[in-house]
Formats: C-alpha cells, structure tokens, sequence
C-alpha cells in the first residue's frame, strides 16, 4: 500500500515560470513532510520541510503548501531554472520516528 | 564539514553471495538510516540505527540486517543475495529524532549494487 503518492511521474516546465509539484498521503500519523531532490549517481538532497502544524513553509524560491484536510502537499518552485532539473520526491514522516516514507517520484525538466 | 561517505560506490556480486555496505555519517550525527532505491519501488526504507540501537524497521526479510558501531558509523548486511536485490543502497544520518525533520536527513551518495 503506498502510503505516498506522487501521481505524475514527470513534469516539463519553461524556465522562469512555476513548477508545482504535487504528493498525496494517507496516513493521518504523518506530522513531518520533506521534498528532496536527486540527481542521477547521487543521494537526495534535502530542500524544504514542513510540519503538520504548519500549512505553508517558505525558503528562497521554494514554497512547501499543505493541506491535511486533503492530505496533500505541494512544491512550488519559483521561478523555475534549468539546473532545478532532478527528480522531486516527497517523504512523509510519522510522529516521533526517523523512519521517511518515500513517494516514488516526479522528474522535472525546466526547457530554455 | 565531511558529508555521508558510503563504501563501497559500486558493486558486483553473484547469487547466493552475501554482502556487507559501508556508511559513516556527518560527525556528530547519531541517527543513521538506510534505504533501497530501485527504478519500480522507488525509495524503501530499510532500517534506522540511533546510539547502536535498532529503532526501526521497514518490511524487508530477514537476509536484510544491519548493526552501528559506538562511532556512529553503520553497516549494511545482506545474505544469500537475489537478482532482485539489485539496487542503490543508500543511508542518511541526523542528530536523531525530529532534528533530522527540521533540517532533513543527509544522504550519502550511495552505493550501486548488481546481483548477477
């Protein structure tokens, strides 16, 4: 059972404008929401978190919105760049645990 | 500061062999977690080691095992190996409960494993 879904498993976008990338979830435990992003032969790296008692999280051009009652959260990149081009995952964490749970992904590509 | 090293990068085994992946974290970290990539399953959750104690498990079987020494460092075990095995190993430290959330776990860059 995917308990984190990422329904679209890619994403093209014109440089300068916004990639939104979308995560669902299912378990009402979750209280901790990250995005990662990764580049191919490396580790995912770390770019914007959020908590459940928070519904938006800003740093630079990157906004986390969520919105529980939907379950469900979203990465807004603003304005979009090419070297923003990586796989976007989400990853959901239950209270008090270090255990991530991992959507499966969405590839974005930012075009000139 | 040095990030998340993890050892070997690249690996062959044949079937039926046993392996055994390498991870030292970010000095200070005592939290370290593993997790399989592979390109159906994305990233699945293995397990988390915090001050050498197993805290949590993920739902792989039992040829999957993995210890942490009093230096914070991990290792990775996997017995009797299967094609389907094949994956990117990788593990992410933090300073331990919740801080990992506020400031995100760290990822090493992982280590490639091919079952032949």
């Amino acid at each position: 059972d995917q308990q984190v879904k990422q329904n679209s498993p890619s994403l093209s976008v014109q440089e300068g404008r916004i990639s939104i990338l979308n995560c669902d979830y299912t378990n009402s435990m979750f209280d901790y929401f990250l995005w990662y992003k990764k580049y191919p032969a490396e580790g995912p790296t770390f770019l914007i978190s959020i908590s459940s008692i928070k519904d938006k999280n800003e740093d630079g051009r990157f906004t986390v919105f969520l919105n529980k009652s939907a379950k469900h959260l979203s990465l807004h990149i603003v304005p979009s760049q090419p070297g923003d081009s990586a796989v976007y995952f989400c990853a959901a964490s239950e209270i008090n645990t270090d255990k991530l749970i991992f959507g499966t992904g969405t590839r974005l590509q930012v075009f000139p | 500061k040095a990030g998340v090293t993890q050892t070997p990068r690249y690996l062959i085994k044949t079937r039926g062999q046993q392996v055994t992946l390498s991870c030292s974290p970010i000095s200070g970290h005592r939290s370290v977690s593993w997790y399989q990539q592979t390109p159906g399953q994305g990233l699945q959750f293995l397990f988390e080691y915090f001050s050498e104690t197993q805290r949590n498990k993920g739902n792989f079987p039992g040829r999957f095992s993995g210890r942490q020494f009093s230096n914070s460092r991990s290792e990775m075990n996997v017995s009797t190996l299967e094609l389907g095995d094949s994956a990117l190993y990788l593990c992410a430290s933090s300073w331990g409960v919740n801080d990992g959330m506020d400031y995100g776990y760290t990822f090493g860059s992982g280590t490639r494993l091919t079952v032949v």
